[in-house]
């Protein structure tokens, strides 16, 4: 079993929808939770960054951990075709590696 | 823009030559990265540095050799590479919080293009 797991997608969505991207874990050690958005041929950009549990609002964005769970989710409403992109999760204990799950593919048409 | 300039964007090299990526960060960060990524898969990590010291190798041929002079630059010195090393070199660099680096606020560059022929 991976220590992160993400379905690689594509999602294919119609502009405005509320997207849902999630992310399992197996390791409860992980206290840092965080969203990257990889556009083709960029390097990944960092969205959201949580602390332990809770839900953490930016704009659109809306990122929820689910500790007891072992399960994240990042929320995007009034979804944009320049929203289309890899997101791909990860998370640490703090003191070791961070690890990415495999990354979503998102299209959002118009 | 990315806070992380990586330099070249793309780099076509034979397998004889020896070529360097180059890595530079102004945000005060102690902590800098080397990970690799080929096409739909994570970035891999290769090389962390703390405080401009070797922290973490995960296990990475010789043919690549990290360096990192001073706190602001990284580079990724490459060496007799094969066709497989084709990929996107990342750097990324972020602030060491209680003692570990890996509290995974990361900021990566564009990345380097990198072409083994």
């Amino acid at each position: 079993q991976k220590e992160v797991e993400q379905d690689p997608g594509p999602l294919s969505v119609p502009e405005g929808a509320i997207v849902s991207l999630n992310c399992t874990y197996s390791n409860s050690a992980f206290q840092y939770f965080m969203w990257y958005r990889q556009y083709s041929r960029k390097g990944p950009e960092l969205l959201m960054y949580t602390y332990s549990s809770g839900n953490k609002e930016d704009g659109r964005f809306t990122a929820q951990v689910d500790k007891s769970s072992k399960y994240i989710s990042l929320f995007i409403r009034d979804s944009q075709p320049s929203d289309s992109a890899t997101y791909l999760c990860a998370m640490s204990t703090g003191f070791q590696k961070l690890v990415f799950g495999t990354g979503t593919r998102l299209l959002v048409s118009p | 823009d990315t806070e992380v300039t990586q330099t070249p964007k793309h780099l076509v090299m034979g397998m004889t030559n020896k070529k360097s990526l180059k890595c530079e960060q102004h945000m005060g960060h102690r902590a800098m990265y080397w990970y690799k990524q080929k096409a739909k898969k994570p970035p891999e990590l290769m090389f962390v540095y703390s405080y401009e010291k070797l922290s973490i190798n995960e296990s990475v041929p010789s043919r690549f050799s990290p360096e990192c002079p001073n706190s602001s630059l990284l580079n990724l010195h490459l060496h007799a590479l094969q066709p497989e090393d084709s990929a996107l070199y990342l750097c990324a660099s972020s602030l060491i919080i209680a003692g570990g680096p890996a509290t995974g606020e990361l900021f990566f560059g564009e990345g380097s293009r990198l072409t083994v022929l």
